[in-house]
């Protein structure tokens, strides 16, 4: 069974710190790992990796993918309040008749104080 | 419309009632996924549909729910005799067949059992 792992689960720092996101995974047969940020309900897509030690980046936010570590981490610089959120780690999980099922980690919970 | 909608928003409902939730995939997308996620945890796998048919419904919980996509863009999931440990958000994503890996999300139903 493909597991992702998360931590840490919760983390709280001020306006302005950098902070390091991780994520760990056992899948059967990798294709990716995905980032998503949840605000309210609604998880947004924020990066796909499929290759290792290529970052991907997006403003203040980028990401790492480590397949000989299975790991994953995503990085934001000089935080916001408005990055107050869950984050959410994922592989998919292919079940056959292309389904590509996600299995997410628990998420960390980033709450950012002015 | 822009993006995955759902509704509706929220439901509360009582223990043994049944219930209707709605998803409204991106047009032209053909896959269409629900997930389930409880307080504390990541989103879980519940259904994947490739156009009209249910392709994988290995993560419905039990036979009190299901789902139909009977023209192969709406989905609405179905849950009979519902109880307590049923309250949860009900998330639907959909992704274009081929890039299964990348999903979009709705805004999710909350649902409530009393």
């Amino acid at each position: 069974e493909d597991k992702v792992v998360q931590s840490p689960l919760s983390l709280v720092v001020h306006e302005g710190d950098t902070v390091t996101l991780n994520c760990s995974y056992e899948v059967t047969n990798f294709r990716s790992l995905l980032w998503y940020k949840q605000e309210k309900k609604a998880p947004t897509f924020l990066f796909m990796l499929t290759s290792s030690g290529i970052e991907k980046k997006s403003g203040r936010l980028s990401s790492i993918l480590d397949k000989k570590e299975l790991s994953s981490i995503l990085n934001i610089t000089a935080t916001q309040t408005g990055d107050s959120a869950i984050y959410l780690c994922a592989v998919p999980s292919y079940s056959g008749a292309g389904s590509y099922q996600l299995t997410f980690g628990k998420g960390t919970k980033l709450s950012v104080i002015p | 419309g822009a993006g995955v909608s759902q509704t509706p928003s929220n439901k509360v409902t009582e223990k043994g009632k049944y219930v209707e939730l709605r998803c409204d995939p991106i047009s032209g997308h053909t896959a269409l996924y629900w997930y389930r996620q409880s307080l504390g945890q990541g989103p879980e796998f519940l259904i994947y549909f490739q156009g009209t048919g249910a392709a994988d419904d290995s993560g419905l919980p039990n036979d009190r729910f299901f789902a139909v996509r009977p023209e192969g863009s709406v989905s609405t999931l179905k849950i009979q005799r519902t109880e307590r440990g049923d309250s949860a958000v009900y998330l639907c994503a959909s992704s274009l067949i081929g890039q299964g890996s990348e999903q979009y999300f709705g805004p999710g139903t909350r649902l409530t059992v009393t």
